[in-house]
């Protein structure tokens, strides 16, 4: 099986730094992905690890290491609108499928506050 | 360019009929897929499509069948609706070549059955 662990939700302050935790256990590991999704809103792409390390893309950072199964994505400078749901999603080789199509963790909802 | 398209938005049904939700993309896309979203379980893979004439089964596959006839098209129905399948259903679609390929989600069908 492929368990995907992330908090159920955050509150931070505008302008803070937060650092949303996934945790996973895979057979087969083939890419981590980090999803914003707002409420009645489909999800969108935000980034990918395979290799352990930090990704950054203006001010969100993922980090991966696959020695722990662990990741985070940082968001920096938060603004009201990053208030929204954090999907951590990975793809598993070793799973029918899963070397195409990720499975997702609950999510994370974050709320910034004023 | 339109991405990913699902038809209807909303649906209401009445346990025990049938309905077919559509989803097309025009990203010559291989892979397409399946998700329900109920709260507090994340997201769910019901079928997923590798390419033209290949389906196969997600992790909650029960009371739904997929075709996959076009590279275009991927309709999920639903055989006898019951009001557990009361959810919110997203497909989404990637490309086969590049390991960070990333989802890419219709606007989703918010479906209740009564």
């Amino acid at each position: 099986g492929q368990n995907i662990d992330q908090p159920t939700e955050m509150t931070a302050t505008e302008g803070a730094i937060v650092q949303i935790n996934c945790t996973y256990q895979t057979s087969g590991f083939n890419g981590l992905f980090w999803y914003q999704q707002h409420a009645g809103e489909a999800p969108t792409f935000l980034s990918y690890n395979v290799l352990d390390g930090l990704e950054e893309k203006g001010r969100f950072s993922s980090f991966l290491s696959r020695s722990k199964g662990y990741s985070y994505l940082l968001l920096k400078e938060l603004q009201m609108k990053d208030s929204a749901s954090y999907l951590c999603a990975v793809r598993d080789g070793a799973r029918a499928g899963g070397s195409y199509i990720p499975t997702f963790g609950r999510g994370t909802s974050l709320i910034v506050h004023p | 360019n339109a991405g990913v398209t699902q038809t209807p938005k909303f649906q209401v049904l009445k346990t025990g009929q049938s309905m077919t939700l559509q989803c097309a993309q025009d990203m010559n896309h291989e892979y397409m897929s399946w998700y329900r979203q109920d709260p507090g379980m994340g997201l769910r893979l019901i079928h997923y499509s590798v390419g033209a004439g290949i389906t196969d089964q997600g992790e909650v596959p029960n009371g739904y069948n997929v075709s996959r006839s076009t590279t275009e098209d991927f309709p999920l129905r639903l055989l006898s609706a019951a009001p557990s399948q009361t959810s919110v259903y997203f497909c989404a679609s990637s490309q086969r070549t590049g390991k960070n390929s990333p989802l890419h989600f219709g606007n989703g069908t918010r479906l209740t059955v009564t």
